[in-house]
C-alpha cells in the first residue's frame, strides 16, 4: 500500500475561484502524479514531479499549476477555476513492479466548478 | 489524438462468456500495464508486462504483450458479475517514468 491520500475528495466551487488539490504519500515515492478522468478521454496527465521542486508539464496543463516543497506532497492548483475543469482529478505514484514502473492512483478528487 | 487505441468502448455481455479487450498503438513501449477502476476509486493495477511477446495469466485473466511492443491484448475467460468495471491500459515509455493510457473500456457483466 502506497498510503496516497488525496484532499478534498469533493469539492464544489465557482468559476474564477482558487482550487488547490492536495496529494499526500508516506512511502518517499520520487515520482508523483497529477491525472485527470473525463467520459471518453480516460486519464490525462496533467503535470507530474520527479522530485522536491522538479516538475514538468503533461498533455493537459494548461490552466494548471503544481508545487512540491516536500518529497510527501504534490498540490494542484487551479489559478481561477473554469468549468471546463470539472472533472475527477487522480493523484499517483510510480514504484518498480515485475521489473517496470507501474502507477499506485489514490482515490480521487471530484470538482464541481459552476 | 490519443497514443493508446482501446477497444471496444463499451461491452457489456452475460455471465460465463468470454471477452478480449484490445488496447493498440503505433508506438513502442517499455511496458505497458492493465488497470481496472469501480466507480468512485482509483485505478488498481492487473498486471504489467515487459517483454514483446509475453503472456500472463492472473486466474481467468490472460495479457498478452505484442511481439511489437506496441499493443497488448486481456482476455477474460467465462466472465462474472464482479468483473465489471473500467479497464484501462496504460504504455510506458521514455525512462518508463512516462505513462500513456488508453480511453478505457467499459464492461457490464450481467448476471
Amino acid at each position: 500500500d502506497a498510503g496516497i491520500t488525496q484532499s478534498p475528495r469533493h469539492k464544489v466551487t465557482e468559476t474564477g475561484t482558487p482550487v488547490t488539490l492536495r496529494c499526500h504519500q508516506t512511502e518517499n515515492h520520487r515520482y508523483m502524479y497529477w491525472y485527470r478522468q473525463d467520459p471518453g478521454h480516460g486519464l490525462r496527465l496533467i503535470h507530474y514531479s520527479y522530485g522536491v521542486k522538479d516538475t514538468d508539464k503533461g498533455e493537459v496543463s494548461d490552466g494548471y499549476s503544481v508545487s512540491r516543497s516536500k518529497t510527501e506532497d504534490f498540490l494542484l492548483t487551479l489559478e481561477s477555476a473554469t468549468s471546463s475543469q470539472t472533472s475527477v482529478y487522480f493523484c499517483a505514484i510510480s514504484h518498480a513492479d515485475s521489473g517496470a514502473n507501474v502507477l499506485t492512483f489514490g482515490a480521487g478528487s471530484r470538482l464541481t466548478v459552476l | 489524438t490519443q497514443l493508446l487505441e482501446q477497444s471496444p468502448q463499451f461491452l457489456s455481455i452475460q455471465e460465463g462468456e468470454n471477452l478480449t479487450v484490445y488496447c493498440n498503438s503505433s508506438s513502442v513501449f517499455s511496458s505497458l500495464q492493465w488497470y481496472r477502476q469501480e466507480p468512485g476509486e482509483g485505478p488498481v493495477l492487473l498486471v504489467t508486462v515487459v517483454t514483446g511477446g509475453e503472456v500472463k495469466k492472473l486466474k481467468r485473466l490472460t495479457f498478452q504483450f505484442g511481439d511489437a511492443r506496441k499493443d497488448s491484448s486481456l482476455h477474460i475467460t467465462a466472465a462474472q458479475p464482479g468483473d465489471t468495471g473500467l479497464y484501462l491500459c496504460a504504455g510506458a515509455r521514455g525512462t518508463g517514468n512516462q505513462f500513456y493510457f488508453g480511453t478505457g473500456t467499459s464492461l457490464t457483466v450481467i448476471p
